[in-house]
């Protein structure tokens, strides 16, 4: 069955700073893998997909993420932090019929 | 551009009373999921519907129920409410195709006390 694992549930980044947030996956076909950003009291907003066509995925608000398939991982990154990136992240891949989400790693930005 | 509607957006109930939280999807999309994320975690699967019949279970106490109208807009039923059930419930809409982007509504915040 197709699962995530997000590795850090918080991470604590300076304004400007590189973000990483790690995602690996399992599934035993192609996966379909994505990220959502969820800000405090609102719903899920999808920050990027991946679906087999390219590598590197840009999303919005200048996130992107590689899925690399050697390290069945899916880390999204941006080059630089900005105050309103604070949010819960979660990974997720589709399964048999629904999403499944990672537990969710809390991205702090610090001034 | 239109997105997932949900109403409302609070919604407090005691013990042992019922609850019904509706979902408007994105026009054109053809399958709903109604997702519970309690506090602190990530979404659970409850149920989803493609094109007004249920299509898939997940986690769903048999005390919830739901459906699908016509318009395609979705109801979640919950009766005999519990503690428990407290936490914010989404409605999703995507497309039927596999590996499909599911998009978010805004999410109904329940509260029992």
């Amino acid at each position: 069955a197709q699962s995530v694992t997000q590795l850090g549930s918080h991470v604590s980044v300076s304004e400007g700073a590189l973000v990483l947030l790690r995602c690996n996956y399992s599934s035993s076909v192609p996966p379909y893998l994505f990220w959502y950003v969820q800000y405090p009291n609102q719903g899920l907003q999808l920050l990027l997909k991946y679906t087999s066509a390219a590598t590197l995925v840009k999303g919005i608000n200048g996130f992107e993420a590689e899925f690399k398939k050697s390290e069945t991982s899916f880390h999204l990154t941006k080059p630089s932090a900005h105050m309103s990136d604070a949010a819960e992240y979660f990974c997720a891949v589709w399964g048999v019929a629904d999403m499944r989400f990672g537990a969710g790693t809390r991205l702090t930005v610090k001034p | 551009a239109a997105g997932v509607i949900q109403s409302p957006r609070h919604l407090i109930k005691e013990k042992r009373e019922t609850a019904t939280l509706k979902c408007y999807p994105i026009p054109r999309h053809d399958t709903v999921y109604w997702y519970q994320q309690g506090p602190g975690q990530d979404p659970q699967f409850l149920i989803s519907f493609y094109e007004k019949m249920q299509s898939d279970k997940g986690s769903i106490p048999d005390r919830f129920s739901a459906q699908q109208f016509s318009d395609y807009h979705s109801e979640l039923n919950m009766s005999s409410l519990e503690l428990g059930d407290s936490a914010l419930y989404f409605c999703a809409s995507s497309y039927r195709t596999q590996g499909s982007e599911q998009y978010f509504g805004p999410g109904t915040r329940l509260t029992v006390t």
